[in-house]
């Protein structure tokens, strides 16, 4: 039972365009919503994050959208760089007294930035 | 280097031997997390141990894997008699408490290959 989704296993992109990366979810007890980037080889790094008590969370390139009666969220990263090229991970966390930290993570989308 | 740091990087077992993985918390953290990444897949919760408890291990299997995290040392995660489906990359996360995510630091991984 996959309750985070990733529909999207890649995205490429010209340097300098946006990109938007989807995650849906299907538990309504989620109450918090992270992306992770991931190099080859080496661990997932925590990007941005957002509460469901809000729909919008920015830093800097990177903004995150919850449209939490559709279940879904979004980041866009603007303008994209090269760098940017990672493996992409949404996750989810379900609040409330039972919350152990515990993330359920998607399958990961692959994002590709051209020069 | 106050990093969360893993080791071995990389782990060859053959089958029927035992694995062990170690995952030194980053300063000042007492909550590790272990997930596990197999090929194509995303991250999927294992355990949530604390100093000498286990507080969530409703992702390990039932058979062949433990957690520990003693009150001095790593926190290890062991793999008895493993099969070449045990084959993936393991992460350890390390936390100050429960539940916080956003503080949520993850180690670069070993990839355990089961030959």
């Amino acid at each position: 039972d996959q309750q985070v989704k990733q529909n999207s296993p890649s995205l490429s992109v010209q340097e300098g365009r946006i990109s938007i990366l989807n995650c849906d979810y299907t538990n309504s007890m989620f109450d918090y919503f992270l992306w992770y980037k991931k190099y080859p080889a080496e661990g997932p790094t925590f990007l941005i994050s957002i509460s469901s008590i809000k729909d919008k969370n920015e830093d800097g390139r990177f903004t995150v959208f919850l449209n939490k009666s559709a279940k879904h969220l979004s980041l866009h990263i603007v303008p994209s760089q090269p760098g940017d090229s990672a493996v992409y991970f949404c996750a989810a966390s379900a609040g409330g007294s039972s919350n152990t930290g515990k993330l359920i993570f998607g399958q990961g989308t692959t994002l590709q930035v051209k020069p | 280097n106050a990093g969360v740091m893993q080791n071995p990087r990389h782990l060859v077992r053959r089958r029927g031997q035992e694995a062990r993985l170690r995952c030194s918390p980053m300063k000042g953290h007492s909550h590790v997390y272990w997930y596990r990444q197999l090929p194509e897949e995303g991250l999927k919760f294992m355990v949530y141990l604390q100093k000498e408890n286990i507080i969530d291990e409703s992702g390990m299997p039932k058979e062949r894997f433990s957690a520990e995290f003693p009150k001095e040392g790593p926190s290890i995660l062991r793999i008895q008699q493993v099969v070449r489906g045990d084959s993936a990359a393991y992460f350890c996360a390390s936390s100050q408490g429960q539940g916080l995510t956003i503080g949520y630091t993850f180690g670069s991984g070993t990839r355990l290959t089961v030959v």
